[in-house]
């Protein structure tokens, strides 16, 4: 079984400062890893996902990942965060051999002026 | 393409009442997948169907069903409802044929038990 665990639940962060939202997961099997984005009021829309080869992950808005086998990790970056980045942000495993996808607990970013 | 779906947006019920939740895929999509969403507990997987068959099932009670058209569409019911299952209901499409699961997301119903 497949677990993912986000270390933090909130992240304030001064707009145009940099962020990271970490995220961990754990599974006997190999995985595809994913992070979405949900704004208020709306579902969750796709950022980035890494499935092989390179292990730094370019998304849209800015955002990229990277994974780290070893310490199973795929944390989130942002070298400069803007006000509409404001939302929560949910790691996800989904294992290679299935079709069922696992979420964290997400994180909610704030941006502040 | 029209995106996800989602029938109604709100919803409002009282304990012991049924709810059914409507869920229209994308276009050529042939897998949907459901989603439970609270404060507490964030996103808990519910069920995914593939061409009319449920494919995968989370760990949540017998109360929750789902079932999917030929078409693709999918409703969810749940029966005798509890408080707690006031919760953003989320509905995800996929192609569900390739080796990984890149979904997107309808915009959700939102239910409240009283």
């Amino acid at each position: 079984a497949q677990s993912v665990t986000q270390l933090d639940s909130q992240v304030p962060v001064f707009e145009e400062a940099p962020v990271e939202l970490r995220c961990n997961y754990s599974s006997s099997v190999s995985v595809y890893l994913f992070w979405y984005v949900q704004y208020p009021n709306q579902g969750l829309q796709l950022l980035l996902k890494y499935l092989s080869g390179s292990t730094l992950v370019k998304g849209i808005n800015g955002f990229e990942a990277e994974f780290n086998k070893s310490q199973t990790s795929f944390h989130l970056r942002k070298p400069s965060v803007h006000i509409s980045d404001t939302a929560e942000y949910f790691c996800a495993v989904t294992d290679t051999g299935g079709f069922k996808t696992i979420f964290g607990a997400g994180t909610r970013l704030f941006v502040k002026a | 393409k029209a995106g996800v779906t989602q029938t109604p947006r709100y919803l409002i019920k009282t304990r012991g009442q049924q709810v059914t939740l409507s869920c229209s895929p994308i276009s050529g999509h042939r897998s949907v997948s459901w989603y439970q969403q609270t404060p507490g507990q964030g996103l808990q997987f519910l069920f995914e169907y593939f061409s009319e068959t449920q494919r995968n099932k989370g760990n949540f009670p017998g109360r929750f069903s789902g079932r999917q058209f030929s078409n693709s569409r999918s409703e969810m019911n749940v029966s005798t409802l509890e408080l707690g299952d006031s919760a953003l209901y989320l509905c995800a499409s996929s192609s569900g044929t390739t080796r990984y699961n890149e979904q997107f997301f309808g915009p959700g119903t939102r239910l409240t038990v009283l």
